[in-house]
């Protein structure tokens, strides 16, 4: 069975410092996808990026950018020079299959990000 | 890009009384659709997966017969919360797997029984 540790219950920073948000997963699978999801008070679940277990490299997308190591099982996150439009929680999730006979997703607990003026 | 429109997004309710929530994919179809639960300041649970024209799948631990699932169409996929009471207040949201090869939520029902 897979799982999604996220260790950092809660996190708080100053504006404009870097952050990173850690995510660990278990899974039997060599195929697998996962996710990153910003969830602000609103409720919904906002998509920041999806990685297959086949693709290793890191992705850098304006202020946010991915480390994905399979070695450690870890699919990083982190925000540079944090505003507070940033606070939200955040959820990694896994998938052991997408498209044609997909699986539901398994999160991970959750960080929440708090970003301070 | 895909969209999974889900109504109501609020919904309050007195206790012993049902309560349906609608997820329609537009513009693609969703032969399966997810629908989890979350509480406050907890993570999303898988509930239970509907596929359409069968019989949804439920997790483990989740009442069949309380949370009914119904997917009559490649683009409807309905939760009904029956006879509802206030432990079964939550966030539920659903989700499709969509032809990018990634899931598309709906916005979410945030239910309150009272």
């Amino acid at each position: 069975a897979q799982k999604v540790t996220q260790a950092q219950t809660e996190i708080s920073v100053v504006e404009k410092e870097d952050v990173t948000l850690d995510c660990v997963y278990e899974t039997r699978d060599t195929t697998y996808y996962l996710f990153w999801y910003k969830q602000p008070p609103s409720g919904e679940l906002v998509f920041l990026i999806r990685r297959n277990s086949f693709d290793e490299q890191n992705e850098i997308s304006g202020r946010y950018s991915w480390n994905f190591q399979k070695s450690t099982s870890s699919f990083n996150f982190t925000i540079t020079a944090s505003q507070v439009v940033d606070s939200a929680v955040y959820f990694c999730a896994l998938s052991e299959a997408v498209g044609g006979g997909a699986d539901g997703l398994t999160f991970g607990k959750g960080t929440h990000l708090i970003i301070q003026p | 890009g895909a969209v999974v429109s889900q109504h109501p997004s609020r919904v309050i309710c007195k206790s012993g009384t049902s309560v349906k929530i609608e997820c329609r994919s537009l513009d693609f179809q969703a032969t399966t659709m997810f629908w989890y639960r979350q509480f406050p300041k907890k993570s999303l649970m898988l509930m239970a997966t509907s596929n359409e024209g069968s019989k949804a799948t439920y997790e483990q631990g989740v009442e069949k017969d309380k949370f009914l699932i119904n997917h009559a169409s490649l683009t409807l996929s309905t939760l009904t919360v029956t006879s509802a009471h206030p432990e079964d207040s939550s966030f539920y949201i659903c989700s499709a797997p969509d032809s990018n090869y990634s899931y598309t939520f709906g916005s979410g029902t945030r239910l309150t029984v009272v």
